[in-house]
């Protein structure tokens, strides 16, 4: 059975104190690994897709990078306006098909 | 990416009765999807809306409690019907389309509650 794991449940970070996010994830062959952004009251934001292990993108403070089994988000310097929960989701060639396999998410907070 | 509109934002029903949501994008999508996401849970995905044909359902979701229609590839509807208070949750409508395959994007969704 797919499934996503992600870790830490909730993060409180100081302005410019970097780390990271992790998302563990079990599928019958990777067809894409998702991150994605969700502000309180709003749909979930995309913001990368990887494909393979090794991969890494970026998105100004926002690092994605994905190995066989897990992928990380690494946020460097963060600033309050990256509080958020971030979501981590894949696809995989499960009877699925086009599904996504969503983990429960990391709430981050960082304050000033 | 395209744009996803939801109406209504919440709503408070009571249980018994049936709620419509509505989902609108601002350019034509191959895929339109609807989810839900309770309080605490990830999204889960109910079913995957076939423009013009009966929508596609996952495990555990059944087209009598969810019926969904797709007629054209812009627009959707979710039914969640005979309400009771566990169909509370984020009802989120999503939309893909072939240029820009694997990224699925999402509208703002519906909060019900159902008391």
């Amino acid at each position: 059975e797919d499934q996503v794991t992600q870790s830490p449940e909730a993060l409180r970070l100081q302005e410019g104190e970097s780390s990271s996010l992790n998302c563990s994830y079990t599928v019958s062959g990777l067809r894409g690994l998702f991150w994605y952004r969700q502000d309180p009251g709003k749909g979930p934001e995309f913001l990368f897709t990887l494909y393979s292990a090794g991969e890494e993108k970026e998105k100004e403070r926002l690092k994605a990078t994905l190995t066989k089994k897990e992928s990380f988000l690494h946020i460097t310097a963060p600033k309050p306006e990256d509080s958020a929960t971030y979501l981590c989701a894949v696809r995989g060639y499960s009877q699925a098909g086009t599904a996504l396999i969503f983990g429960k998410g990391t709430t981050l907070s960082v304050s000033s | 990416s395209a744009v996803i509109s939801q109406k209504p934002s919440r709503d408070i029903c009571q249980r018994g009765t049936s709620l419509t949501i509505q989902c609108q994008v601002d350019s034509q999508v191959t895929m339109m999807f609807w989810y839900r996401q309770q309080p605490g849970q990830s999204l889960t995905l109910i079913a995957t809306a076939n423009q013009g044909s009966e929508a596609t359902y996952e495990s555990g979701f059944v087209i009598d409690k969810f019926p969904i229609s797709r007629p054209n590839l812009t627009f959707s509807t979710l039914t969640v019907s005979n309400m009771s208070p566990e169909d509370s949750s984020i009802y989120l409508c999503s939309g893909e389309t072939g240029a820009s395959y694997n990224e699925q994007f999402f509208g703002p969704g519906t909060r019900l509650t159902v008391l």
